[in-house]
């Protein structure tokens, strides 16, 4: 079975510090790609970041950054300098490159202190 | 550009009623996907429309789920009757159909109540 896996429920940082959200999967596919979505109390998905499978470098956006370690398959995201604004629920999904099916962890809730 | 648009955002209904949600994708995306998303829980696929054809409805359950694209454009989810399971949040997402993978941009979704 294709599964995702994100082993911390909860997790709280105090604001301008760095928090690392865990993320595995399971997949027998070797192409696919991989996602950090985030969900705000509004509950509109928006991507956060993504990484192709096939790149060694791990993926960077501003504050947001993964540690993608394929042989693992772990894909942790770690956010930077936190703000108020970050606080959210945070999935980690895959896609892999026959399907367009996004198979989603259960999710990480993030309390960012001021 | 507008985002995904999604009504009712909240509905509550008795067991065994009727219930339809409605999604109007992002201008010029031709893919279309209904999720459900349990409480605590990551969505789940429920059908995949490319243009007006569900290319992948494997996960929803025919017998009281239904859904349409008519036109390839806006899209119909419709629940009859409703169970008490049924109560979750369904989001609609989009994306443009021309590149693997995807990127999906979410509705806001509608939580449906199941009393």
């Amino acid at each position: 079975a294709q599964t995702v896996t994100q082993s911390q429920p909860e997790m709280s940082v105090q604001e301008a510090e760095t928090v690392t959200l865990s993320c595995t999967y399971d997949t027998s596919e070797s192409d696919y790609y991989l996602f950090w979505y985030k969900q705000p109390p509004s509950r509109q998905m928006i991507l956060v970041i993504r990484q192709e499978a096939y790149k060694q470098q791990n993926a960077t956006e501003n504050r947001f950054s993964v540690n993608f370690q394929k042989a693992a398959k772990s894909f942790s995201l770690k956010i930077s300098d936190s703000q108020l604004g970050d606080a959210a629920m945070y999935f980690c999904a895959y896609v892999t490159q026959g399907a367009q099916k996004l198979v989603f962890g259960q999710g990480t809730r993030l309390t960012i202190n001021p | 550009e507008a985002g995904v648009v999604q009504s009712p955002r909240y509905k509550i209904i008795e067991k065994k009623q009727p219930v339809a949600f409605w999604c109007n994708p992002i201008s010029g995306h031709n893919t279309l996907y209904w999720y459900l998303q349990n409480l605590g829980q990551g969505p789940e696929l429920l059908i995949r429309y490319e243009n007006e054809e569900a290319v992948d409805d494997s996960q929803l359950p025919k017998d009281r789920f239904s859904a349409e694209r008519l036109k390839g454009v806006d899209s119909t989810l419709k629940i009859q009757p409703a169970e008490l399971g049924d109560s979750a949040v369904y989001l609609c997402a989009s994306s443009r159909g021309d590149r693997v993978p995807d990127t999906q941009y979410f509705g806001p979704g509608t939580r449906l109540t199941v009393l």
